[in-house]
């Protein structure tokens, strides 16, 4: 099992839609819980972050957290054609006693005009 | 959010020579650099963790003697790949965690290695 695990997509969705994008953890006491956008050709850019169960709000992003199940979520709201991008989750572990952001592989969003 | 900066940009060199990036946090001081490299349509792979002052720890399967990493002071590491070659041609990233224990990564703008 991956220690980070994504839908790779391609994900499409309408204009103005809510666009759901998924990950799962395998690490069980990851604390610090990140959602990077990255365009195409550029470095990842921070979008969100996460730290206790439930739901955090920014603008148009809902990042939603459920540590027993290991799961956590980006919701985009009235979804821009500017949001077509891939999504990476990442989770702080400690392996081997060094800190590490671990990635997901990313999905890859599309959204349709 | 915090700045990182990453230089060059872009670079093209001869195949047998060393290409040296630079990573610096401009308004925070970042006791832990990681450096990544993203072969196209696949996600970041984490190289190595840079820590100030220390060795840098290479992920399994990292040449550490052929990405030579060093991080001299709080708000500077650099990569240097060593006898380039064609298949080190990737993009290459690198991110810094924010001051006094946070654990929010800001990256730099990454670095586009051609290898010729």
């Amino acid at each position: 099992q991956k220690e980070v695990e994504q839908n790779s997509g391609p994900l499409s969705v309408p204009e103005g839609a809510i666009a759901s994008l998924n990950c799962t953890y395998s690490d069980r006491v990851s604390q610090s819980f990140f959602w990077y956008r990255q365009y195409s050709g550029k470095s990842p850019e921070l979008i969100m972050s996460i730290y206790s169960n439930g739901d955090k709000e920014d603008g148009r992003f809902t990042a939603q957290l459920n540590k027993a199940s290991q799961y956590v979520s980006l919701l985009i709201r009235d979804s821009q054609p500017s949001d077509s991008a891939t999504y990476l989750c990442a989770v702080n572990m400690y392996i081997q006693g060094a800190q590490k952001l671990v990635f997901g592989q990313g999905t890859r969003l599309t959204i349709n005009p | 959010g915090a700045v990182v900066s990453q230089h060059p940009s872009r670079v093209i060199c001869k195949s047998g020579t060393s290409v040296k990036i630079e990573c610096r946090s401009l308004d925070f001081q970042a006791t832990t650099m990681f450096w990544y490299r993203q072969f196209p349509k696949q996600s970041l792979m984490l190289m190595a963790t840079s820590n100030e002052g220390s060795k840098a720890t290479y992920e399994q399967g990292v040449e550490k003697d052929k990405f030579l990493i060093n991080h001299a002071s709080l708000t500077l590491s650099t990569l240097t790949v060593t006898s380039a070659h064609p298949e080190d041609s990737s993009f290459y990233i690198c991110s810094a965690l924010a001051g006094g224990g946070g654990t929010e990564a800001f990256f730099g703008q990454g670095t586009r290695l051609t290898v010729v």
